[in-house]
């Protein structure tokens, strides 16, 4: 399944099945770009990053596609299973010097 | 050590009150944050220290007061807030302000009600 970022939405998938996360950022100077999972009641969670000079980069089971054309970023999870459950949020780092700023997150809910 | 450890977890305070949040990390990192996040929102900047200097303030009102005592410590003074300061509080380092850029690593965040 896929969602469209910015609003919070939710994502629906069985468990199993592969997930997109999407996001749309705001800087075209941004230049590094990480992907924040973050459960009920914790701090956000590092699972992936990429820089501007990259489109895409690859960790275990998740992808991170960066299109600087169109300032989109994606997130996907392979073989999604349920403790993927949680918000995601992208974020930019938007100048020199670590002003990294969130996206408004989607919510992944795995159906087993 | 790659944790960031935020005391206390949980905080009820009244609108006259002062208290602080304590924010602490032993990775050497030299970047420390402070975001504030309210339910079902995206966590909000609201300082970055540098080199235990602060290098962005974003507009946040003079009730919140961050301090930098040591490079692995981060203090955010509170005094006079608000019912809708109510907010989970979040601390977060990373290694290098001026280098590449790099992950933030995040606490477990104060969950603040100011009543």
């Amino acid at each position: 399944g896929e969602s469209v970022g910015l609003h919070l939405p939710t994502l629906s998938v069985q468990e199993g099945d592969n997930s997109i996360i999407n996001c749309a950022y705001s800087n075209s100077a941004s230049d590094y770009f990480i992907w924040y999972k973050q459960e009920s009641g914790k701090g956000p969670q590092f699972i992936i990053d990429i820089r501007s000079n990259m489109d895409k980069r690859q960790g275990q089971r998740v992808t991170v596609l960066l299109n600087k054309t169109v300032k989109h970023l994606s997130l996907q999870i392979a073989a999604t299973q349920p403790g993927d459950s949680a918000v995601y949020f992208c974020a930019e780092n938007m100048e020199y010097g670590n002003k990294l700023v969130f996206g408004a997150g989607t919510i992944l809910r795995v159906k087993s | 050590d790659t944790e960031v450890t935020q005391t206390p977890k949980h905080l009820v305070m009244g609108m006259t009150n002062k208290k602080s949040l304590k924010c602490e990390q032993h990775m050497g990192h030299r970047a420390m944050y402070w975001y504030k996040q309210k339910a079902k929102k995206p966590p909000e900047l609201m300082f970055v220290y540098s080199y235990e200097k602060l290098s962005i303030n974003e507009s946040v009102p003079s009730r919140f007061s961050p301090e930098c005592p040591n490079s692995s410590l981060l203090n955010l003074h509170l005094h006079a807030l608000q019912p809708e300061d109510s907010a989970l509080y979040l601390c977060a380092s990373s290694q290098d302000p001026t280098g590449a850029n790099t992950e933030a690593f995040f606490g477990q965040g104060t969950r603040l009600t100011v009543v």
